[in-house]
C-alpha cells in the first residue's frame, strides 16, 4: 500500500508568515490527492483537490502544487482564523489513505 | 443545501455488533460515492470504507475488511456502515462524507457531523 507521510508534523508561525506543509506519497499517486482543513471541535472541510484546484469559497491564500510523489500545501499569509489541523488524502486507489496531519498554530 | 445526518453510535462491548446511519440529502444521491472515516480520540483522520453510487463497487481499510460492511439505499438516501466483531481499536467518531465522483476514487467535498463509537465493555 501507497503510505502518505506529512511534514511537519506541528509548526508554528506569526500572523501573515508564508506556510508550507509537504505531503510526500511512497509511490506515484498522479494528482489524485486532496487537502483537508479541520478546525478543533469542527468536521474537516475540503480545501485543495487534484493536488491544485482550489475549492469554491476556500480563501485564495491557500494553493496547493505537486504531482506524483511530492506535494505541497501553502498558505501565502497566515490568519488567526487558520489555525487547525491539516491532512492530506490520497484518492487514485484503495486504500484511500490519509497523511498523518500538520497542526498549525499561531506564534 | 447539502446535509448528510449520521445516526447509529453508541457504546458497544468488544465483539458486539453497531450499524451506523447516514442520512443524505440536497444532492442526486445515486451520482455520488459515499465514504466513512473515523477519528479516534486525539488522533488523525482515518479512511475505514466507500461505495459507489450505484452501490456496485465497495472499498475498505485491511483494518475493517471482513468485519465492517458499507452499503446503501438509493430509496432512503441513505447510506449505511455495519460493524461486526468491534474491537477497543474501532472506538472512533465516525464520519460519512459524500465524494465528488461517482466511483469512489475522488475526494469528499461534504461532511456529516460525525457519531461516536465506544467499544468497551
Amino acid at each position: 500500500d501507497t503510505q502518505m507521510t506529512q511534514s511537519p508534523s506541528s509548526l508554528s508561525a506569526s500572523v501573515g508568515d508564508r506556510v508550507t506543509i509537504t505531503c510526500r506519497a511512497s509511490q506515484g499517486i498522479g494528482n489524485y490527492l486532496a487537502w483537508y482543513q479541520q478546525k478543533r471541535g469542527e468536521v474537516p472541510k475540503l480545501l485543495i483537490y487534484a493536488a491544485s484546484t482550489l475549492q469554491s469559497g476556500v480563501p485564495s491564500r491557500f494553493s496547493g502544487s505537486g504531482s506524483g510523489t511530492d506535494f505541497t500545501l501553502t498558505i501565502s499569509s497566515l490568519q488567526p482564523e487558520d489555525v487547525a489541523t491539516y491532512y492530506c488524502q490520497k484518492y487514485n486507489s484503495a486504500p484511500l489513505t490519509f497523511g498523518g496531519g500538520t497542526n498549525v498554530e499561531i506564534k | 443545501e447539502v446535509q448528510l445526518l449520521v445516526s447509529g453510535g453508541g457504546l458497544v462491548p468488544p465483539g458486539g455488533s453497531l450499524r451506523l446511519s447516514c442520512a443524505a440529502s440536497g444532492f442526486t444521491f445515486t451520482s455520488h460515492a459515499m465514504s466513512w472515516v473515523r477519528q479516534a480520540p486525539g488522533k488523525g483522520l482515518e479512511w475505514v470504507s466507500s461505495i459507489s453510487g450505484s452501490g456496485g463497487r465497495t472499498l475498505y481499510a485491511d483494518s475493517v475488511k471482513g468485519r465492517f460492511t458499507i452499503s446503501r439505499d438509493s430509496s432512503k438516501n441513505t447510506v449505511y456502515l455495519q460493524m461486526k466483531s468491534l474491537r477497543a481499536e474501532d472506538t472512533a467518531v465516525y464520519y460519512c462524507a459524500k465524494m465528488t465522483g461517482g466511483m469512489p476514487y475522488s475526494e469528499c467535498d461534504y461532511w456529516g457531523q460525525g457519531t461516536l463509537v465506544t467499544v468497551s465493555s
